[in-house]
């Protein structure tokens, strides 16, 4: 197994919504990461979790809140979303979250925000 | 301030022609280097990485080009193909603080039948 899996697709949610995105991979990978990509713009870090520990958070707001169940889960719990959080979120894993480590990425959650 | 950088925002080539895409980097601390292609609505898709002690790279119709004392590699797609259509990002990272992947802003490469 040489993927990485996203759900949902698709997510609309309104201001006041709770919802979460959820990533797995089973390639022993033991950092995975969780990236914003708006249209036309490279992917923005905004989490890295090296053996299940939150080792890179980039200034990312609050109402963004990561969570790493075990080795293969990573899950992004979103609150009182800003219209602007409209985006690509994509997942991503690697070996290690040392360099020189290919990051193999989900297809993406596609996000807006009403 | 851009560490990565593909001035180029898009290329055209014809199928069967030699596809160079460029990227430029300013941060000496990068070691190893990486692109990556996305198709719209998809993840970026892993294609070829180098390390800087290398200068070449090549799988299949990929081949990287690292030239350390500019600063600059190249990915070099030979025949290119219109499957190739896609954006490429190039992407580096280094040790420590400079571990994590740092983006270009992508190119978007057509390959006309």
């Amino acid at each position: 197994d040489t993927e990485v899996t996203q759900t949902p697709k698709h997510l609309v949610m309104g201001m006041t919504n709770k919802k979460s995105l959820k990533c797995e991979q089973h390639m022993g990978h033991r950092a995975m990461y969780w990236y914003k990509q708006k249209a036309k713009k490279p992917p923005e870090l905004m989490f890295v979790y090296s053996y299940e520990k939150l080792s890179i958070n980039e200034s990312v707001p609050s109402r963004f809140s990561p969570e790493c169940p075990n080795s293969s889960l990573l899950n992004l719990h979103l609150h009182a979303l800003q219209p602007e959080d409209s985006a690509l979120y994509l997942c991503a894993s690697s070996l290690t979250s040392g360099r020189a480590n290919e990051q193999f990425f989900g297809p993406g959650t596609r996000l807006t925000v009403l | 301030d851009q560490q990565v950088k593909q001035n180029s925002p898009s290329l055209s080539v014809q199928e069967g022609r030699i596809s160079i895409l460029n990227c430029d980097y300013t941060n000496s601390m990068f070691d190893y280097f990486l692109w990556y292609k996305k198709y719209p609505a998809e993840g970026p898709t892993f294609l070829i990485s180098i390390s800087s002690i290398k200068d070449k790279n090549e799988d299949g119709r990929f081949t990287v080009f690292l030239n350390k004392s500019a600063k600059h590699l190249s990915l070099h797609i030979v025949p290119s193909q219109p499957g190739d259509s896609a954006v490429y990002f190039c992407a580096a990272s280094g040790t420590g603080a400079n571990s994590k992947l740092t983006f270009g802003k992508g190119i978007t490469l057509s390959v006309r039948p």
